[in-house]
């Protein structure tokens, strides 16, 4: 079965460029989220979807982060304009439900704002 | 914020048993204890899951005390590929949320 896939794995870029993160949760997980983590620290939430709703986006900051789920399958996160504290490695993980059921996370992908 | 506390860092020999606590003195009653890994350059991996009771998988062992204020995570027999950062996390049965610290970093040493 393969597992959550996220692209791309680095991406380097300037600040005040905008930057999108891709994921495909595992197949029939209706719960996806998006966490940052920071060097040194554990992941921190950003948003939960169930199926293509936005349950949870208290922690996203809205002024700069958007996110989508079209038909309820992949996701994307976006920043824009990107900040140099905006550097952190960008995790999608999914479930097939958010209570109760293990949080299956992609490798994450590495942003570098210079 | 999180509610654990664990130590920062702790080294184990190839092939024995690596221990490693979890203190969650404000556990509330429907909170579980759940245990994720991550190793370098990974997403977060989950290892197990309990309440009250003992519980093992094939992966690990968890012993959560009698007043579930502590717990204690398992390798029996530790390898080089169990070297990783290792979350002790209490879920809420209401609401869902893995609230991550900071982990113990887990060097497994030959």
């Amino acid at each position: 079965e393969a597992g959550v896939v996220q692209s791309p794995r680095y991406k380097i870029i300037e600040k005040k460029q905008p930057v999108a993160f891709w994921c495909n949760p595992i197949s029939g997980h209706n719960t996806l989220y998006w966490y940052r983590q920071n060097l040194g620290q554990g992941p921190e939430l950003l948003i939960r979807y169930e199926n293509e709703e936005a349950v949870d986006d208290s922690q996203l900051p809205k002024d700069r982060f958007s996110a989508e789920r079209l038909k309820g399958v992949d996701s994307t996160l976006k920043i824009q304009p990107a900040e140099l504290g905006d550097s952190a490695v960008y995790l999608c993980a999914s479930s097939l439900g958010d209570r109760g059921y293990e949080q299956y996370f992609g490798p994450g992908t590495r942003l570098t704002v210079t | 914020d999180a509610k654990t506390t664990q130590p920062p860092s702790m080294d184990c020999a190839e092939g024995r048993a690596a221990n490693l606590p979890c203190n969650h003195s404000t556990i509330s009653g429907n909170e579980y204890v759940y245990w994720y890994r991550q190793i370098h350059s990974q997403g977060p991996q989950y290892i197990i899951h309990g309440l009250k009771n003992n519980e093992t998988n094939e992966m690990a062992s968890l012993i959560i005390t009698e007043d579930r204020k502590s717990s204690t995570l398992i390798l029996p027999h530790a390898t080089l590929r169990d070297t990783a950062v290792y979350y002790c996390i209490l879920r809420s049965s209401n609401t869902g949320k893995l609230i991550f610290g900071q982990g113990t970093t887990l060097q497994v040493k030959p």
